[in-house]
């Protein structure tokens, strides 16, 4: 069965850390990968996607993310982390075959001044 | 504005009271979904829609139903709700497969 992992649940950073949160999935097939961002009371919004060409996909915000196949990973990554980039994100694969859209768990991430 | 538009934003209802929490898109968007967020669950994908008329089964279908006569309308229905569907639900669309995700504001529900 497809699924997805996180494996940060909850990160505090002080600004100007860099930012590193894991995600894998268990799927051998076509997928599209997806990096969403929910800031506290809000509806969840696209950081950046993968699903095809350059496995290094660049989003909004400085944020980034890398596809490495033959570890079945999309890991999320900002240089330098601010205080407003505190919320919660959301790993998600998408079958590209089927279209079923499976979150990881997501991570918590606490960015202080 | 392109918008997902979910009603009502707030519910609360008693065990076993039908109920149905609607979804709109103006984007003319091809695929729309319901999910629901718990606690340290994340997102998990109650029912899709492809297309008109085309819907198949997420990861927690149970207990939901969900229909797509026309394109822009995706409701959610609970024929009989229980306290396990206490939850935070989302719908969202999109234009195709990997495409963003659009999501409405949320549903917040809560069953006694």
């Amino acid at each position: 069965a497809q699924s997805v992992s996180q494996h940060n649940h909850h990160v505090i950073l002080s600004e100007a850390a860099s930012l590193e949160l894991g995600c894998n999935y268990s799927y051998g097939g076509t997928v599209n990968l997806f990096w969403y961002v929910q800031y506290p009371g809000q509806h969840l919004q696209l950081l950046l996607k993968y699903f095809s060409g350059d496995p290094l996909v660049k989003g909004i915000k400085g944020f980034e993310a890398e596809f490495i196949k033959s570890k079945f990973s999309f890991n999320l990554r900002k240089p330098s982390v601010q205080w407003s980039d505190t919320a919660e994100y959301f790993c998600a694969v998408e079958n590209g075959n089927t279209g079923k859209l499976i979150f990881g768990q997501g991570t918590t991430l606490q960015v202080k001044p | 504005e392109a918008q997902v538009t979910q009603n009502p934003r707030y519910l609360i209802t008693v065990t076993g009271k039908k109920l149905t929490v609607t979804c709109s898109q103006n984007m003319n968007h091809e695929y729309m979904s319901w999910y629901r967020q718990d606690p340290g669950l994340g997102l998990r994908q109650i029912y899709y829609s492809m297309n008109v008329e085309v819907t198949d089964k997420g990861d927690v279908p149970e207990g939901y139903k969900v229909s797509r006569k026309e394109k822009r309308n995706f409701p959610l229905i609970l024929e009989s709700p229980s306290p396990n569907q206490t939850s935070l639900y989302f719908c969202a669309s999109s234009l195709n497969l990997a495409s963003e995700a659009f999501f409405g504001q949320g549903t917040r529900l809560t069953v006694v």
